[in-house]
């Protein structure tokens, strides 16, 4: 079956731009996670979804990163004016419901900020 | 606060035995995952910790000692394309909340 699937795959863009990263989680997963990766360090996590809601949002650096997902399905995450320190890799998991499910991770969309 | 520790790098030869060390402080404790991440891929699910004592599948292993807030990682037999990663994680509340992840451990299989 599909896993998680997410796009852009690279994305290139200047300073002070909007970007909006996509994630497709694998069909009936209900939790939805963004997490990003810097050369070097652990994955930091950003947002996570129960369905359609958002019950932790402490991750997100500054109130220019915002998600959202619909349908319980697609989710976005958006980065409005972009700053050079937002390059990363920006990866989404999805799960089953549960403590002991394991998280499945796309393959995540490498943002670089010139 | 929270806090995940790990090897930053190992070396270990191939057809050889490998043991990763992750130590964690965290605020609370709802299970301990493994995770493999090969260079510019996505980290893929290894194994699943929650109770004391040893997890085996296949050439990979793990421990967990809750009391101690340690666990490993055991790779047997190693190859080539064990070179990769490996990421330890522990969610620290319930249900589906986000891991709190180290900072991974990058290992090298040399001939």
């Amino acid at each position: 079956g599909a896993g998680v699937s997410q796009s852009p795959s690279n994305k290139v863009t200047e300073k002070g731009k909007d970007v909006e990263l996509r994630c497709d989680p694998i069909s009936g997963h209900t939790a939805l996670y963004w997490y990003r990766q810097s050369l070097g360090q652990g994955l930091e996590f950003l947002i996570y979804f129960q369905g359609n809601s958002a019950p932790d949002k402490s991750g997100l650096p500054s109130d220019r990163f915002s998600a959202e997902r619909t349908g319980g399905s697609v989710s976005t995450l958006t980065i409005q004016r972009t700053q050079q320190e937002d390059s990363a890799v920006y990866l989404c998991a999805s799960s089953w419901a549960g403590n002991n499910q394991p998280q499945h991770f796309g393959d995540g969309t490498r943002l670089s900020i010139l | 606060g929270q806090n995940i520790d790990q090897p930053t790098e190992m070396t270990a030869t191939e057809g050889a035995i490998v043991q990763i060390n992750c130590t964690y402080q965290t605020s609370g404790f709802n299970g301990l995952f493994w995770y493999q991440q090969h260079a510019g891929e996505a980290p893929t699910f290894l194994s699943y910790n929650v109770l004391d004592g040893l997890e085996e599948k296949g050439r990979f292993s793990s421990f967990l000692s809750r009391s101690k807030g340690y666990s490993y990682l055991l790779l047997k037999e190693l190859q080539m394309k064990d070179s990769a990663s490996y990421l330890c994680a522990v969610r620290d509340k319930g249900g589906n909340t986000p891991l709190v992840f180290g900072k991974g451990t990058r290992l090298s299989v040399i001939a």
